[in-house]
């Protein structure tokens, strides 16, 4: 069973701060995604990485997906209140395609 | 511009009671999905259907059935709820190759 292991599960930081939330596998993962989801509200794609070693920024936030595609990383810079919400990397399993997700990391920002 | 849209946004049930969760999309995609999302577990997919007229099965499918009623609608159904079923229900619709799109979720509670 390919699984997505995140962390950390909890976040609270200060306005300005930087902070890196993790997204691993011992399992190849085709692709993979990062969402964020805000309270009351579905999950909207930020991004997905495709290559070995593939660098995305969003503005503040830089993705990277990992050498061996079993892990990705998501830094945000100088964290905003408005970065506050939860975040979930999820990729394709390789049996059914169909998305799998990591159990999210909760990032709160306070001004 | 409505997107994914799911109905009712809260529901409060009796264990034993039955009730369908209704997803409409208008955004003409072929696949539409059901997923429940628990606290420290991530969102996990229920049934799917990859175009209008099949559905199968997805990680966690007991207890529920699916109908897909036309290629707009996807509804997902609890015949006797259990508590074990209180959660938040996401409805999502893709094109291949695309990033799949998220309603706001039913927060339904068992007693």
């Amino acid at each position: 069973t390919q699984l997505l292991e995140q962390s950390p599960q909890f976040l609270s930081i200060q306005e300005g701060e930087n902070l890196t939330v993790y997204c691993n596998s011992s399992s190849v993962f085709s692709s993979l995604q990062w969402y964020r989801q805000e309270p009351g509200e579905g999950p909207v794609l930020l991004v997905t990485v495709v290559t070995g070693g593939e660098v995305k920024k969003l503005k503040r936030l830089t993705f990277q997906f990992g050498d061996a595609r079993k892990d990705s990383s998501l830094h945000i810079t100088a964290a905003q209140p408005g970065d506050t919400g939860l975040y979930l990397c999820a990729g394709p399993g390789s049996n059914t395609g169909k998305l799998i997700f990591g159990q999210g990391t909760t990032l709160q920002v306070k001004p | 511009n409505a997107g994914v849209t799911q109905t009712p946004k809260f529901q409060v049930l009796k264990t034993g009671q039955s009730m369908t969760l209704q997803c409409a999309q208008d955004m003409n995609h072929n696949s539409m999905y059901w997923y429940r999302q628990d606290p420290g577990m991530g969102l996990r997919l229920i049934y799917y259907s990859a175009s209008e007229g099949t559905t199968d099965k997805g990680e966690v499918p007991n207890g529920y059935n699916v109908s897909r009623l036309n290629k707009r609608e996807f509804s997902l159904r609890l015949e006797s709820a259990a508590p074990s079923q209180t959660s938040v229900y996401f409805c999502a619709s893709q094109d291949p190759n695309q990033p799949q799109h998220f309603g706001d979720g039913t927060r339904l509670s068992i007693l």
